[in-house]
């Protein structure tokens, strides 16, 4: 069956870095693009990033570009997001996500993973 | 503020029929983008639910239906359970901005 682990999230203090994985299984990962998206704590649902199967076609959101950057390893079925220049309010449960062959829909999540950015 | 808009809450009694709205604009669902729905169970990942603004994956039981007209969307839940409080999403695609994947707020059901 389809499983997406998070792993990588921490406290970490404004301006720092960390790097979170998503170790996918039960799918051939490489026919697939993937999506990071995020959720701060008691809000909504808020897309992150996008990368192609080949990783070849990147997409991010704002409140993100220039900080954070997505990558994927086909070969260890992984994907990842290094995050630079944190800041307070990109504390949030992040999740992987599959996207699925319809419409842009995301057909399988991870269970997340928590980051908090505080001094 | 959310692209897509859904009302915060809704709420039934067991048994009851509920709905919940989710309104977008002309470069998202109003564009031809199919709609989807997630579930997110009290402390859980957010599960998909509906897919291509009618279709159910496999496992999600035909009480829960969507659709979509124009500009909007709704999902039905018929027969309400106790089971299906959770908080509801509905997403979309964007080509006018630069957040392509976007979401509504959420909306909380409650059973009552």
């Amino acid at each position: 069956q389809v499983q997406l682990v998070e792993s990588g999230g921490g406290l970490v203090k404004p301006g720092g870095s960390l790097r979170l994985s998503c170790a996918a299984s039960g799918f051939t990962f490489s026919d697939y693009y993937m999506s990071w998206i995020r959720q701060a704590p008691g809000k909504g649902l808020e897309w992150v990033s996008y990368i192609s199967s080949s990783g070849s076609t990147i997409y991010y959101a704002d409140s993100v570009k220039g900080r954070f950057t997505i990558s994927r390893d086909n070969a260890k079925n992984s994907l990842y997001l290094q995050m630079n220049s944190l800041r307070a309010e990109d504390t949030a449960v992040y999740y992987c996500a599959r996207v699925g062959y319809g419409d842009y829909d995301l057909d399988y999540w991870g269970q997340g993973t928590l980051v908090t950015v505080s001094s | 503020q959310s692209v897509l808009t859904q009302p915060p809450s809704v709420s039934g009694a067991p048994g009851q029929r509920v709905t919940i709205s989710c309104t977008g604009s002309s470069s998202n669902i109003g564009a031809g983008y199919d709609v989807h729905w997630y579930q997110q169970l009290p402390g859980t990942a957010p599960k998909l639910l509906i897919y291509g603004n009618s279709n159910r994956p496999s496992g999600v039981p035909d009480r829960f239906s969507g659709s979509k007209s124009g500009t909007s969307a709704s999902l039905a839940i018929t027969g309400l359970q106790a089971e299906d409080e959770a908080d509801y999403y509905c997403q979309s695609y964007d080509s006018s901005l630069s957040a392509f994947w976007v979401f509504g707020g959420g909306t909380k059901l409650t059973v009552l």
